[in-house]
């Protein structure tokens, strides 16, 4: 399965500033997807990310707060834009697992390890 | 309608005793995957085990089996023969590929703790 490497692993931000959150992948994947994990709770889908094409947004998130470059098949980025406490997370990145065939086959979903993020 | 349910917010288990960790779904997709994931203080999201949605037979990895009832559209986690390292956050997840969109919803959780 695919190795993800996230950073930051944890950051403490003011109010009001910008943090970008980087996941490489060490292998191509068609899809990457975000997801934010606020405390005590359960993993919510932000958007996904196919290269060379808008990210997708779900129900509740928009492009201004969360914007994601996806510039090629192992890389992302996700930014939380103007943050609040309200803010303060776990992001994860997340890609799907490849389509493998037979005994070979993998059908779990690779996260990275997560951004602790707290806003001040 | 949640499309995972998972009505345990705790549960506790005897070291070496084994665990069964509730999990329903609900969907319209005939191509669904059910996973269950384990997460540790440390916030990772560690992939446990697989069921398909036609697969004949429940999966089963070491000490992690998956009791698969269709009809009932349940997938509950057997953890076998507990150990201390087990005591964290376990997520059961649903795939609806024919959605279109390929990613994984969450039920809120349980946590286990293994008692020494």
């Amino acid at each position: 399965s695919a190795v993800i490497s996230q950073k930051p692993s944890r950051d403490i931000c003011q109010r009001g500033t910008s943090l970008t959150i980087q996941c490489q992948v060490d292998s191509q994947v068609t899809m990457m997807f975000w997801y934010r994990q606020q405390p005590g709770q359960s993993l919510t889908l932000i958007a996904t990310a196919n290269q060379g094409s808008e990210a997708t947004y779900e129900s509740g998130f928009v492009i201004d707060k969360f914007p994601i470059s996806r510039p090629n098949l192992t890389f992302s980025t996700l930014t939380v834009s103007n943050m609040s406490p309200e803010d303060s997370s776990i992001y994860l990145c997340s890609v799907d697992p490849p389509l493998l065939q037979g005994a070979n086959r993998d059908y779990g979903y690779t996260f990275g390890s997560g951004t602790r993020l707290t806003v001040v | 309608a949640q499309k995972i349910t998972q009505t345990q917010p705790g549960m506790f288990v005897q070291e070496k005793e084994a665990v069964t960790l509730d999990c329903t779904y609900d969907t319209s997709d005939p191509s669904y995957g059910l996973f269950w994931y384990k997460q540790p203080s440390s916030g990772e999201m560690i992939f446990l085990i697989y069921q398909g949605s036609y697969d004949q037979q429940n999966a089963t990895e070491g000490r992690y089996s998956l009791n698969f009832q269709k009809a009932r559209k349940s997938a509950n986690l057997v953890i076998s023969a507990s150990q201390l390292g087990d005591s964290a956050m376990y997520f059961c997840a649903m795939r609806e590929p024919l959605t279109g969109a390929n990613n994984l919803f969450f039920g809120t959780g349980t946590r286990l703790t293994v008692i020494p």
